[in-house]
């Protein structure tokens, strides 16, 4: 798996949308970028996926840049739930969690 | 929805002494993962499971040894409990893993917390 890189930490304010930046620089053409989040020690869960093309559903949107070296992951409309350990990860068979962005969302 | 089922949620062993997790994964899938965070850690891979068969290793100690069953459930056994293994195990699954499909999401479980005295 490609090695990722996110801030540590990133707030944002509720109702505001949340940009959560990852570089994978040295992705290869085989993996696919992965989003999961987890909120305190519950499992972690899954957000989105993508492997060149911008994807969106109805958690997130996911933007790749056309080199695919990076990507960004877009909460719409935070709410005080979305408050999590946010972790991006190029896969191509495990998943490799690395130490990912701990997003606080605040009233 | 069914979820991942783990049991138990809350376990606490001696140093030296062996634990038994178990995996119920989402009905009809085929595939389960096991992992390990430490506290204040990330999750880290140990190993996975597709069709009865061990399909991925990660960084899983030699004391401890796992298995999916015809059922597909998973169990993780571990022995020779050390200080250090305590931490949340959690379990995921997926379906249809096809050689070379790599586009599956995994389920987590809710984890076991396991505390080794």
């Amino acid at each position: 798996d490609a090695k990722t890189t996110q801030p540590p930490s990133m707030d944002c304010a509720e109702g505001r949308a949340a940009n959560l930046p990852c570089n994978h620089s040295t992705i290869s053409g085989n993996e696919y970028v992965y989003w999961y989040r987890q909120i305190h020690s519950q499992g972690p869960q899954y957000i989105i996926h993508g492997l060149k093309n911008n994807e969106t559903n109805e958690m997130a949107s996911l933007i790749i840049t056309e080199d695919r070296k990076s990507s960004t992951l877009i909460l719409p409309h935070a709410t005080l739930r979305d408050t999590a350990v946010y972790y991006c990860i190029a896969r191509y068979s495990t998943l490799t969690f690395g130490k990912g962005t701990m997003l606080l969302v605040s009233p | 929805a069914a979820g991942v089922i783990q049991s138990p949620r809350h376990l606490i062993k001696e140093k030296r002494e062996t634990a038994t997790l178990k995996c119920y994964p989402i009905p009809r899938h085929d595939t389960v993962y096991w992992y390990q965070q430490g506290p204040g850690q990330d999750p880290q891979f140990l190993i996975s499971f597709y069709e009865k068969m061990q399909s991925d290793k990660g960084s899983i100690p030699d004391r401890f040894s796992a298995q999916q069953f015809s059922d597909y459930h998973s169990e993780l056994n571990m022995s020779s409990l050390e200080l250090g293994d305590s931490a949340l195990y959690f379990c995921a699954s997926s379906s249809s893993r096809l050689a070379g499909e790599t586009r599956v999401e995994q389920f987590f479980g809710p984890g076991t917390r396991l505390t080794v005295l």
